[in-house]
C-alpha cells in the first residue's frame, strides 16, 4: 500500500521562484490536507479539500494555491517563493470529515528558500 | 494564539516506567481529540484519539484521559519501550470549524526512552 506520496522530498529554491509539491493518495479518500511544520511548531494548515473541484483556505492559506480535479491527487503550488516559506510541508488524507480524526500523512518534503 | 498547547518539549523515562505528555486546549468548542506519533523523516501517524463524551480512552499500552474541566489531556504509555521515543502530537478538531476533519495541532513533545 502505497497510501500518500508527496514528491519531491527535498528542494531548494531562490527567492521569487515558483514550484509545485505532488501529493496522490491511492485510498480512495474524499479529503485531503496541506500542512507545514516550522521548526519548533505544531502543524498548520493551508488548504483542505473536501472532493474533486472543491478547496478551501485553512490558517496559513497566503502564498500558495492548490487545485484538486481528481480524488488521487492535490498539488500545493507556491507562487514568488520567499524565505518564510522555509518549511517541511505535509499532505494528509482521510475518509471522512466528521471526527473520526484519523488523517494519514505522507512523509513530507522538506523546502527551502534562499 | 496557541489553542493547543503542549508545555513540555521534552519528557525522558527509563524503559519499563510510565510515560505521560501532558496537552492543554483553550476553545471549549473542541470536542474530540487525538494524538500522533511522529518518527524522525516520517510523517506523523495516529495513535489514539477520544471524544468528549468520554473521559478514558484505552488501546493497549497508550491510554488517554481526558479533563474537560481543566481542559486538560494527557497520554499515558505504559510500560515505556525503546521503540516509543519519537515526537508526540496532540490535535483537537470539532464541528464548529465547519467540517473537513481539520485539526489543531500542539507544538509537540519529543519523549525518550532510555535503556
Amino acid at each position: 500500500n502505497a497510501g500518500v506520496t508527496q514528491t519531491p522530498k527535498f528542494r531548494i529554491l531562490k527567492i521569487g521562484q515558483s514550484m509545485t509539491l505532488q501529493c496522490a493518495q491511492d485510498m480512495n479518500h474524499n479529503y485531503m490536507y496541506w500542512y507545514r511544520q516550522d521548526p519548533g511548531m505544531g502543524l498548520k494548515l493551508i488548504y483542505y479539500s473536501v472532493g474533486a473541484g472543491i478547496t478551501d483556505k485553512g490558517e496559513v492559506p497566503n502564498g500558495y494555491n492548490v487545485s484538486r480535479s481528481t480524488t488521487e491527487d492535490f498539488p500545493l503550488r507556491l507562487e514568488l517563493a520567499a524565505p518564510s516559506q522555509t518549511s517541511v510541508y505535509f499532505c494528509a488524507s482521510s475518509y471522512g470529515g466528521g471526527n473520526t480524526g484519523e488523517l494519514f500523512f505522507g512523509e513530507g518534503s522538506r523546502l527551502t528558500v534562499l | 494564539d496557541q489553542q493547543v498547547k503542549q508545555n513540555s518539549p521534552s519528557l525522558s523515562v527509563q524503559e519499563g516506567r510510565i510515560s505521560i505528555l501532558n496537552c492543554d486546549y483553550t476553545n471549549s468548542m473542541f470536542d474530540y481529540f487525538l494524538w500522533y506519533k511522529k518518527y524522525p523523516a516520517e510523517g506523523p501517524t495516529f495513535l489514539i484519539s477520544i471524544s468528549s463524551i468520554k473521559d478514558k480512552n484505552e488501546d493497549g499500552r497508550f491510554t488517554v484521559f481526558l479533563n474537560k474541566s481543566a481542559k486538560h489531556l494527557s497520554l499515558h504509555i505504559v510500560p515505556s519501550q525503546p521503540g516509543d521515543s519519537a515526537v508526540y502530537f496532540c490535535a483537537a478538531t470539532g464541528a464548529f470549524t465547519g467540517g473537513g476533519n481539520k485539526l489543531t495541532f500542539g507544538t509537540g513533545t519529543q519523549l525518550k526512552v532510555e535503556l
